[in-house]
């Protein structure tokens, strides 16, 4: 069955630092998304992505974050300047059409230092 | 504005007894869907169920079951005669013309 990878699993970073978080959607997909999940705390969106640009940003997802689609499978985010409290999960998901559902990657799980 | 309440934190249950998650939500969209996720301990995000607005048929699917009322905003989801793998947070969601929405979850510990 096809599923939502994403690399790395676990990312450990020195606050200040740029990170890439990737994603492969499923193959077929045409809507992708970013959310995060802070230790404890709800899943919360952050952008999604259709036909090459942005479609909805969170209010979380300000200048120092970004996406992109750099060929036909991966799907990144992009952290500039990591903060602390940017540490969270950050988990990748995928649609085929506009109301369809929505089936997330396994995470990234990532800590700034 | 989309909101989810999840209003049960933490249930506590012992192995085969029946359990269910409360799941309230509102929105002003006339077409919306419901969603509920499992988030075992590893951490990832499973699909359970999807519902749209206008079904508000109950699913069974083997040991889950799902109660959607409109007329209460409400989309529950009972687990019969729970075993220790259910134990895990589950998130209730909804989407209409945004992206998911998500409950704060309810951690569900199912004791042998």
């Amino acid at each position: 069955e096809p599923e939502v990878t994403q690399t790395p699993s676990h990312q450990v970073t020195q606050m200040g630092q740029e990170v890439i978080l990737r994603c492969v959607p499923i193959s077929n997909h045409l809507y992708f998304y970013w959310y995060r999940q802070i230790l404890g705390q709800k899943v919360e969106f952050l952008v999604s992505f259709y036909n090459n640009e942005i479609s909805e940003k969170s209010e979380i997802f300000d200048d120092q974050f970004s996406v992109e689609r750099p060929d036909g499978s991966n799907f990144t985010l992009k952290i500039r300047s990591t903060k602390l409290e940017d540490s969270a999960m950050y988990f990748c998901a995928s649609k085929l059409r506009e109301r369809e559902t929505q089936y997330f990657g396994p995470g990234t799980r990532l800590l700034v230092l | 504005a989309q909101k989810v309440t999840q209003a049960q934190t933490e249930i506590s249950v012992v192995e085969k007894e029946d359990v269910t998650l409360d799941c309230v939500y509102e929105t002003r969209d006339t077409t919306y869907y419901l969603f509920w996720y499992k988030q075992p301990p590893s951490g990832e995000l499973v699909f359970l169920i999807r519902r749209n607005s206008f079904d508000e048929q109950n699913e069974i699917s083997g040991r889950y079951s799902w109660n959607f009322q409109k007329s209460t905003s409400s989309f529950n989801f009972t687990i019969t005669a729970s075993q220790v793998v259910d134990s895990a947070v589950y998130f209730c969601a909804l989407s209409g013309n945004t992206p998911l929405v998500f409950g704060k979850g309810t951690r569900l510990s199912v004791i042998a």
